[in-house]
This record gives structure tokens, sequence and C-alpha cells, in this order.
């Protein structure tokens, strides 16, 4: 079993609607969980970051996290063609004082239909 | 800030020679990642280093691959021989601190002929 498991989709959805993306794990010694997202032919960019449990809210997107469900979502308000890309969550954990090793899901590919 | 810097940004060899990637940190950032990414496996990590220091190399497929930061500003990636497994895309990525986010670069896409 993976560390993190993802949807790889494709997901396709009319413009406007509200998208909703996951990724489960396995480790509860997650922390760190951050959202990227990736362009065709482009470096993964980060989107959101949080930390422990909880929501963030930033313009259309919102991110959720469920420690206790160990489940992650992703949601895109007014979604819009140029939200079309890979989405990839990923995470990581503090062991002993310090890791920076980020665990990342395979990604999920999001299609916006105009 | 002028992000990570990559380069090449595209490299076409051919099996056998030498391959070296090169990466410019975010500056101030202590943590310098080498990632992998290829339709069949996604993304991999390589190699990190922590000030400098390599802290973790257990991704590196094998003893063709090498990595170092001779400084706080610049690593190279070498693949000596270059085979056409190798051909993926390959990204540095750098963050401030532990638990920090990563922030990748545009990428290196290599094709081993």
């Amino acid at each position: 079993q993976k560390e993190v498991e993802q949807d790889p989709g494709p997901l396709s959805v009319p413009e406007g609607a509200i998208v909703s993306l996951n990724c489960t794990y396995s480790n509860s010694a997650f922390q760190y969980f951050m959202w990227y997202r990736q362009y065709s032919r482009k470096g993964p960019e980060l989107l959101m970051y949080t930390y422990s449990s909880g929501n963030k809210e930033d313009g259309r997107f919102t991110a959720q996290v469920d420690k206790s469900s160990k489940y992650i979502s992703l949601f895109i308000r007014d979604s819009q063609p140029s939200d079309s890309a890979t989405y990839l969550c990923a995470m990581s954990a503090v062991i002993r004082g310090a890791t920076n090793k980020l665990i990342f899901g395979t990604g999920t590919l999001l299609a916006v239909q105009p | 800030d002028a992000g990570v810097i990559q380069s090449p940004r595209h490299e076409v060899t051919e099996m056998g020679q030498e391959v070296t990637l090169r990466c410019k940190p975010i500056s101030g950032h202590d943590y310098l990642f080498w990632y992998r990414q290829t339709m069949m496996r996604g993304l991999e990590l390589l190699i990190y280093f922590n000030n400098n220091v390599p802290i973790d190399d257990s991704g590196m497929p094998e003893d063709r691959f090498s990595a170092k930061m001779p400084n706080a500003s610049f690593s190279t990636l070498k693949i000596q021989p270059s085979e056409p497994r190798d051909s993926a895309v390959y990204f540095c990525a750098s963050s401030f601190s532990h638990g920090m986010p990563q922030y990748f670069g545009p990428g290196t896409r290599l094709l081993v002929l």
C-alpha cells in the first residue's frame, strides 16, 4: 500500500462547477499538507499549505485536513478553464525534530470544459 | 525573487554520454531537493541536501547518478553514463526549513537516445 493515495482521474467538469480533489494517507505522523498545481510541461506550483487539521481558504481554493480519517481535500469553487492542470497532494512529518521529505500523491488530472 | 533556476531546460543526448543538470535554489533556502518525474512512476525524490550536506540519497537509482552542492547557491546532478531509461523530467526544489513548502524549478527535460 502506498503512503499516499490519489485518484489519477482524469476528472472533467463544466466551467463554474465546484471541484473536489482528495487524497488519503496511511502515516499518522504526517503533519504538513500541501497541494501543488502542475500545468503541462511546467514545474509543480505550490497552491495551498496547511499544518495539522482544519481548513484553509485562499480565494476560490479551500484545503481541508481531517487527520482522524487520514484524508485531505482541495475544493475549487467557480472552476475556470485555466484551472485545467494536474493537482498533486503532498505531505511530510517531523520526526525527532527534523525532516523535510515530502511524500507526493500521483496527481489528479483536471479538465475544466468551457 | 527569481525562483529556483534550472539549466538546461532541454537536453538530448546519446546513450553513454555524461549529462550534467544544474540548479540554483532560492536565496536563503537551506534545503535543496532533486526529483525525477515520469508518467509511469510520478514524482520521485532522488536526493536532498541541508546546508549543502547530502542528507538522504536513498532515491538515487544507481551509481551512475551523483549529486553535489559545492555552495549554498549551486547544485549539480550528474548521470554518467546515461541510458535511455533515464529519460524523464528532472526537477530541483528548495525550501526554507524543515516542514516548510518546497518551491520547484521549471525542470530539465532529458531525452537519452
